[in-house]
């Protein structure tokens, strides 16, 4: 199946800096990403969808001046947990679709943990 | 609002028997559905669809099927394997290639 790479698969950062984390699709052109966050026990809740050259839309309650996506190309997207703080503390997966995938691809995940 | 459910949050059965997992769903424009894996910090692994046409679908030991009328799709695992123990999601969308809807997750442990 298709390959999405996700990086870093996890870091530590302390609280008030920024974390970026990269979502890329390997072998094919993902004209759309999403991007998950999955707390302990809970299920994978999705943050936002981007489309390839234009703003992400948010799902409702997720700061979208706090967690900046870009979607600059077809292989790449960026989530950047801008002051982050220990509650953002969690697990963020990417997942990537094209028009002619019936399913979506999932990166490996990235743990972060804010101290 | 959860609009796909997984009423078990956690499943064991006997190496060799079935697994039997469910899921419902609240949205009636869900007409895509899919099961993935997911073991322990790392991403889902995609298993298994359905598309709202069907009402089975198999491959391999694994089957899934829909009952739109009842709004709940079921994925059976059938033999069970150790390996299989993992956190199953099913998840729904509006079409394909749109975003997914994720159920809460069942962890299924498969006994040797």
């Amino acid at each position: 199946g298709a390959v999405v790479s996700q990086h870093p698969s996890w870091v530590i950062c302390k609280s008030g800096t920024s974390v970026k984390i990269e979502c890329r699709s390997l072998d094919f052109q993902a004209t759309t990403m999403f991007w998950y966050r999955q707390f302990p026990k809970q299920s994978l809740m999705l943050m936002a969808t981007s489309n390839e050259g234009s703003k992400a839309t948010y799902e409702q309650g997720v700061e979208k001046d706090k967690f900046l996506i870009n979607h600059a190309s077809l292989t790449l997207s960026t989530l950047t947990v801008t002051s982050a703080h220990p509650e953002d503390s969690s697990f963020y997966i990417c997942s990537a679709s094209s028009p002619v995938n019936t399913e979506a691809f999932f990166g490996q995940g990235t743990r972060l943990t804010v101290v | 609002d959860q609009q796909v459910k997984q009423n078990s949050p956690s499943l064991s059965v006997q190496e060799g028997r079935i697994s039997i997992l469910n899921c419902d769903y609240t949205n009636s424009m869900f007409d895509y559905f899919l099961w993935y894996k997911k073991y322990p910090a790392e991403g889902p692994t995609f298993l298994i669809s359905i598309s709202s046409i069907k009402d089975k679908n198999e491959d391999g030991r694994f089957t899934v099927f829909l009952n739109k009328s009842a709004k709940h799709l079921s994925l059976h695992i059938v033999p069970s394997q150790p390996g299989d123990s993992a956190v199953y999601f099913c998840a729904a969308s509006k079409d394909t290639g749109n975003q997914f809807y994720f159920g809460t997750g069942t962890s299924l442990t498969v006994i040797p």
